[in-house]
């Protein structure tokens, strides 16, 4: 049961545009949403997260939008660079309760000149 | 600072062999938490630790376990290895692992263990 999904396996953009990353949900119970990124090799590095009782927060080139209703969030990076090619990640968690990071299976985002 | 050191980087294992991974969190982290990455499928979380506790865990056989010792270091084991189990195992550190006094829920992650059964 697959309860975080990045439905885009991967995306191209063209540098200086916008890049949209989507994630969908199925359970209500989470409260926590995040956003890691990941370079071959390394391991995934925080990038950005937002509470469930907000529905936008932003941190310079980067912005989280969030969607209760739709169970739905987005992460927008404008204006795209080449540095920002990498598999990204989406991760939700449930404050009460077993407290585990569920991600989503990633979506590979080429940024190109 | 330095950040979550997990050790091999790389191993080769045959069938019904078994493994132990390590990985030492970043200097006062308290929470491990291990997670398994494959082509497809994600990070998949393997298991919590907390003070030595197995705090949470995963849908994984039992074939997979762990512990955390009272430095905070942690091992992972993975006994009767299948092809299936080849993968990147990752470590991720936490100040208490929960969400609890503003922890924001972020992990450091360490770079992994690629683990290729043959």
């Amino acid at each position: 049961d697959q309860q975080v999904k990045q439905n885009s396996p991967s995306l191209s953009v063209q540098e200086g545009r916008i890049s949209i990353l989507n994630c969908d949900y199925t359970n209500s119970m989470f409260d926590y949403f995040l956003w890691y990124k990941k370079y071959p090799a390394e391991g995934p590095t925080f990038l950005i997260s937002i509470s469930s009782i907000k529905d936008k927060n932003e941190d310079g080139r980067f912005t989280v939008f969030l969607n209760k209703s739709a169970k739905h969030l987005s992460l927008h990076i404008v204006p795209s660079q080449p540095g920002d090619s990498a598999v990204y990640f989406c991760a939700a968690i449930r404050i009460q309760g077993a407290q585990k990071l569920v991600f989503g299976q990633g979506t590979r985002l080429t940024i190109n000149p | 600072k330095a950040g979550v050191t997990q050790t091999p980087r790389y191993l080769i294992k045959t069938r019904g062999q078994q493994v132990t991974l390590s990985c030492s969190p970043i200097s006062g982290h308290r929470s491990v938490s291990w997670y398994q990455q494959t082509p497809g499928q994600g990070l998949q979380f393997l298991f919590e630790y907390f003070s030595e506790t197995q705090r949470n865990k995963g849908n994984f056989p039992g074939r997979f376990s762990g512990r955390q010792f009272s430095n905070s270091r942690s091992e992972m084991n993975v006994s009767t290895l299948e092809l299936g189990d080849s993968a990147l195992y990752l470590c991720a550190s936490s100040l208490a692992g929960g969400l609890a006094g503003g922890n924001t829920g972020e992990l450091f992650f360490g770079e992994g263990s690629r683990l290729t059964v043959l």
